[in-house]
């Protein structure tokens, strides 16, 4: 099975600052990978698919990148709305989807 | 986009089973693989279950290989998610979620909970 590891766990975080999230996969999923938000009490919600290709209505200032077994997701400049929990996700593998620990963004 | 709305979540002893059921609107529903993807109580999320559009193949997660079913009816637009024998370690937010492109997911229901307990 495909290992997902997010580093931070944990994120603390001032309104303007930019942050980067890492994603390892223990093997290479070549493109295959997205990340999501979850507030408190809601749903998770796509940002990011294909590495790098923005969900439509998510803002610019969500980007990511990466490949192979090594990916990012940055926000240019957090917003108020962006203290959230993020996750990537892995579907490089059809009977297996993995999701990383997830990265707790907080105000410092 | 599209809306998912689940339903059939409760408290339910160990050892008994419960339905879960996700009604689909705003898309061509027989179009998406569905999936249930689970969180349990202050943790991470954790993909369940996989049904193809047609409903030919289901894939599940090891843990509930032998006990959960996921199932469709395309002309009630709704997917289920038959949950047998069940253990405390299954207490969680199950959510369905449509699957975009073979492997993510594009919408999310706002979950059910699921409350395993003596």
């Amino acid at each position: 099975d495909i290992q997902m590891t997010q580093s931070p766990s944990t994120l603390s975080a001032s309104v303007g600052d930019r942050v980067t999230i890492t994603c390892r996969a223990s093997q290479s999923i070549s493109r295959r990978l997205a990340w999501y938000q979850q507030k408190p009490g809601q749903a998770p919600k796509l940002l990011i698919y294909k590495a790098s290709t923005l969900e439509s209505g998510v803002p610019s200032r969500f980007s990511g990148s990466g490949s192979g077994t090594e990916f990012t997701l940055t926000i240019s400049s957090l917003q108020p709305d962006d203290f959230a929990s993020y996750y990537c996700q892995q579907y490089n593998t059809y009977s297996m989807y993995t999701f990383g620990q997830g990265t707790k963004l907080e105000i410092k | 986009q599209g809306q998912l709305v689940e339903s059939g979540g409760g408290v339910v002893q160990p050892g008994r089973s419960l339905r879960l059921s996700c009604a689909a609107s705003g898309f061509m529903f027989s179009n998406y693989g569905m999936h249930w993807v689970r969180q349990a109580p202050g943790k991470g999320l954790e993909w369940v279950a996989f049904i193809w559009y047609d409903g030919s193949n289901k894939l599940y997660t090891e843990s509930v290989k032998g006990r959960f079913t996921i199932s469709r009816d395309n002309s009630k637009n709704t997917v289920y998610l038959q949950m047998n024998t069940l253990r405390a370690e299954d207490t969680a937010v199950y959510y369905c979620a449509r699957d975009d492109s073979s492997g993510y997911f594009g919408s999310w229901g706002q979950g059910t909970r699921v409350t395993v307990s003596p």
